[in-house]
């Protein structure tokens, strides 16, 4: 069964940081790019932050551009969200998803993937900012 | 980065086909065949319902259909069941290279 299992969440104080751990399995990790969604309490989904298949391409909502940093380690089907200078409005259910705007590559067919789009979600992990 | 525009709710009965818009700009919905759309009931995590305009997920009951129109999407629910009460939200690529999800929609079956 292909799932992600998000960990790392936690209360923490204004300007403080939190890293995000998302584990893959049932899939060829690799294989596709990764994103980030939060959706703060009574809100609606905001895309985060994504990846590409090695970690060469990344991209970052401009809400969160200069503070938060996406990275994997495909040896351990792993993707990660670290969180610096975390503010109130960064209270939100993360959610960790297969796909989105950047390429995955196929190491069965050799060639690189395009899903954009997110097929696979996490259950998500909670941040809470507060003093 | 503005969220595309959709109606925060839609309604009908039992039975009815009920359409859901999502507007945007020619930078993102317009400018690719990269829209989505995702289910979302209360406490549980999104799922992907249409994928690239109009295609549909292994899975995913063909009441559900997905089409385009210059910066205008929309997710039409045909043959509307009280397990399609949820909220639902558009997605795109857009031309930053980046992603944009709509405002929602909360679908309900009167």
């Amino acid at each position: 069964e292909e799932q992600m299992v998000e960990s790392g969440g936690g209360v923490v104080r204004p300007g403080g940081s939190l890293r995000l751990s998302c584990a893959a399995s049932g899939f060829t990790f690799d294989d596709y790019g990764m994103s980030w969604v939060r959706q703060a309490p009574g809100k609606g989904l905001e895309w985060v932050s994504g990846i590409n298949w090695n970690g060469g391409s990344t991209g970052y909502a401009d809400s969160v551009k200069g503070r938060f940093t996406i990275s994997r380690d495909n040896a351990k089907n792993s993707l990660y969200l670290q969180m610096n200078s975390l503010r109130a409005e960064d209270t939100a259910l993360y959610y960790c998803a297969r796909g989105g705007p950047f390429t995955g590559y196929s190491s069965r067919w050799y060639r690189l993937t395009y899903n954009y789009y997110m097929d696979v979600w996490g259950k998500g992990t909670t941040v809470t900012v507060s003093s | 980065q503005s969220a595309l525009t959709q109606p925060a709710s839609v309604s009908g009965s039992p039975g009815q086909s009920i359409t859901i818009s999502c507007t945007g700009t020619s930078s993102d919905v317009g400018g690719y065949n990269y829209v989505s759309w995702y289910q979302q009931h209360p406490g549980k995590a999104p799922k992907l319902m249409i994928y690239e305009v109009s295609n549909r997920p292994s899975g995913v009951s063909n009441r559900f259909s997905g089409s385009k129109s210059g910066n205008t999407a929309s997710l039409t629910i045909s043959g509307l069941q009280a397990e399609d009460e949820a909220d639902y939200y558009c997605s795109s690529y857009t031309s930053s290279s980046l992603y944009v999800f709509g405002t929602g929609t909360k679908v309900t079956a009167l």
